[in-house]
């Protein structure tokens, strides 16, 4: 079992829809946690980042974390053809220095 | 403010060559740590420095890789005689403190083994 599990997708919806993202976890020790959007053949680019149970917003996007149920999601309102990505959901603790990424789910928004 | 930069974007290496990797960090960030995505995969860490040392390899290959963050200039991942399994792309990321946290990433470096 992965430390960290994603939906794939593909994901499709139509132009201004709300998309909800999510990943589930496995480890405790995971204290802190980060969306990336990754375009085709690019770097990831962090979106949000959270230490802490509940919800953060920024624009269209809310990261919202459950630690009681290991459930991490990421909103996104009024979607764009312009969001159309890979969005990668990525974990650490606060004994270590690396980050566990989830496989990625792929987001396709349709004009 | 520049991002994390990595270079060469492309790299292409023949079975038992040399691959060199650079990155440079994001200015005032002196943590740097490299990933490996293998094609439908994700991200999976591979090393951690600072300035001059190596905290965190646990991710590394234990023969061929290597990696080193000098005083002056950028890190460097290297990898001797490269086989086919390591076409990959390789990203760097880059943070201003310990811990993991806040980690940005540079646009990668696609090696490809011929």
């Amino acid at each position: 079992q992965k430390e960290v599990e994603q939906d794939p997708g593909p994901l499709s919806v139509p132009e201004g829809a709300i998309v909800s993202l999510n990943c589930t976890y496995s480890n405790s020790a995971f204290q802190y946690f980060m969306w990336y959007r990754q375009y085709s053949r690019k770097g990831p680019e962090l979106l949000m980042y959270t230490y802490s149970s509940g919800n953060k917003e920024d624009g269209r996007f809310t990261a919202q974390v459950d630690k009681s149920s290991k459930y991490i999601s990421l909103f996104i309102r009024d979607s764009q053809p312009s969001d159309s990505a890979t969005y990668l959901c990525a974990m650490g603790s606060n004994a270590g220095n690396m980050l566990t990424f989830g496989g990625g789910t792929r987001l396709m928004v349709k004009p | 403010n520049a991002g994390v930069m990595q270079n060469p974007r492309h790299l292409v290496r023949r079975r038992g060559q040399e691959a060199r990797l650079r990155c440079s960090p994001m200015k005032g960030h002196s943590h740097v740590y490299w990933y490996r995505q293998l094609p439908e995969e994700g991200l999976k860490f591979m090393v951690y420095l600072q300035k001059e040392n190596i905290i965190d390899e646990s991710g590394m290959p234990k023969e061929r890789f290597s990696a080193e963050f000098p005083k002056e200039g950028p890190s460097i991942l290297r990898i001797q005689q490269v086989v086919r399994g390591d076409s990959a792309a390789y990203f760097c990321a880059s943070s201003p403190r310990a811990g993991g946290q806040e980690q940005y990433f540079g646009p990668g470096t696609r090696l490809t083994v011929t």
